[in-house]
């Protein structure tokens, strides 16, 4: 079945760098966007940006411009988001999702993984 | 402060019928996009729920139904039940940012 298995809790300090994985399974790795969110603690949903995993193509949010860097390896299915220069409102946890590709876009995001805790702390 | 408006919480007896609304501007809703909507139950990732303003995926119960209006959508839940307690999010397409936005979620407490 399809899966999204990302990677585990990560403990940084301010001014480092994070990258979480995330590998895609049961489905066709090429046929979907994966997009990245978060979600601060008690917090709503914020949209980080996408890549296509076919092209290797990214889009980012403005707000993560410079800081965020998306990448993946085809050879075994999986994604990486860095993020850089963390600071404490960083602190959240980061979810990979997907779109179906498609003739047009539709921007709904069917399949989640888990999400990986992300804290920021001297 | 979101994008995409949303009341902070709504409540409801079980059995009763309650709706969640999404306000958007003209770069958005107003625009055309479609909206979508997720539930997440506490400690877990979200989940579709509604896609392109009225769809359900396939498992998603029936008593879960999506309208649209020129900037608003809204997402009705009837019959309730306890485990509808969960806070939920809607989303859709920016133009001007380029990307998704969502609202602030409504937590729904089943009273």
């Amino acid at each position: 079945q399809e899966r999204l298995v990302q990677s585990g809790a990560e403990l940084k300090k301010p001014g480092a760098s994070v990258k979480v994985s995330c590998k895609a399974s049961g489905y066709s790795f090429t046929g979907y966007y994966i997009h990245w969110l978060r979600q601060a603690p008690g917090q709503g949903l914020e949209w980080m940006g996408w890549i296509n995993p076919d092209s290797g193509g990214t889009n980012y949010a403005q707000k993560f411009q410079g800081r965020v860097t998306m990448t993946r390896d085809m050879s075994i299915s999986t994604v990486y988001m860095e993020l850089s220069g963390l600071r404490s409102d960083d602190t959240a946890h980061y979810f990979c999702t997907r779109e179906e590709m498609g003739v047009r876009r539709y921007w709904y995001f069917d399949f989640w993984g888990r999400g990986t805790l992300v804290t920021v702390s001297s | 402060q979101s994008v995409l408006t949303q009341p902070p919480s709504v409540s409801g007896a079980p059995g009763q019928r309650v709706t969640i609304s999404c306000t958007g501007t003209g770069s958005n809703i107003g625009a055309g996009y479609e909206v979508h909507w997720y539930q997440q139950l506490p400690g877990t990732a979200p989940k579709l729920l509604i896609y392109s303003n009225t769809n359900r995926p396939s498992g998603v119960p029936d008593r879960f139904s999506g309208s649209w209006s020129t900037t608003s959508a809204s997402l009705a839940i009837a019959g309730l039940q306890a485990d509808d307690e969960a806070d939920y999010y809607c989303q859709s397409y920016d133009s001007s940012l380029r990307g998704a936005v969502f609202g602030g979620g409504t937590k729904l407490t089943v009273l």
